[in-house]
């Protein structure tokens, strides 16, 4: 199994440009979430999904769009990038929501830059 | 939501024990607490979860006490590959996941 996977690796953007981060998974988990990480901080949760076609919102998510057509996939888009949205970015899986007894597998991230 | 509080830093030398607390006083009673590992330009790696009293796994041990109100992350005998970012994570409902700052666990030689 190649686990949880992020491309592109690195990206730089300019003020307004869109761009959909890609995140793809093949444990065949239901639930999926994306994150973004500044320096020296923990994670925050931007968005997720608890199965296709089920997305919610986490703390921090405006300025993002996602959307889950299929288990496998959870995209992120970034419709107007903005110099506050220069992070990392990562996506995580679990087989189901983290009330109960399970774990996350994190992909390797995503480092933007908008300029 | 469970706010979460740890040492920002600490450090060790090889081949010690190392015991890192977490407090979460508002820890809710469905919440599990995890701890993952992150190592500079990675995703977190789950470490070990549990509810109460005492887990073990083949790389740590988690302590909780009966109020659950904090939590002992311990690595025996860590080595330089141990140095990371330590966070606890106290798990609710999805929306109310709080990874903190984390704790910079430093192995000295």
């Amino acid at each position: 199994n190649a686990g949880v996977t992020q491309t592109p690796k690195f990206q730089v953007l300019k003020t307004g440009q869109s761009m959909t981060l890609q995140c793809a998974q093949d444990m065949n988990h239901e639930y999926m979430s994306w994150y973004r990480q500044d320096p020296g901080m923990g994670l925050r949760l931007i968005h997720y999904s608890v199965g296709a076609g089920i997305t919610d919102q986490g703390e921090v998510p405006n300025g993002y769009n996602v959307s889950r057509s299929t288990t496998e996939d959870f995209p992120l888009r970034l419709l107007s990038a903005a110099p506050s949205q220069t992070s990392v970015y990562f996506c995580a899986s679990s087989y189901g929501r983290l009330s109960s007894y399970n774990e996350q597998f994190f992909g390797p991230g995503t480092r933007l830059t908008v300029l | 939501l469970a706010k979460t509080t740890q040492p920002i830093s600490m450090d060790s030398y090889e081949g010690q024990e190392v015991n890192i607390t977490c407090s979460h006083n508002n820890i809710a009673t469905n919440d599990y607490i995890t701890w993952y590992q992150q190592f500079p330009s990675q995703g977190p790696r789950f470490i070990i979860q549990g509810y109460k009293t005492k887990v073990t796994n083949e790389v740590a041990s988690l302590f909780i006490p009966a109020d659950r109100k904090s939590s002992t992350l311990s690595l025996p005998r860590v080595s330089l590959s141990d140095t990371a970012v330590y966070y606890c994570l106290v798990s609710g409902s999805a929306r109310q996941l709080t990874f903190g700052s984390g704790t910079q666990l430093t192995v000295l030689p």
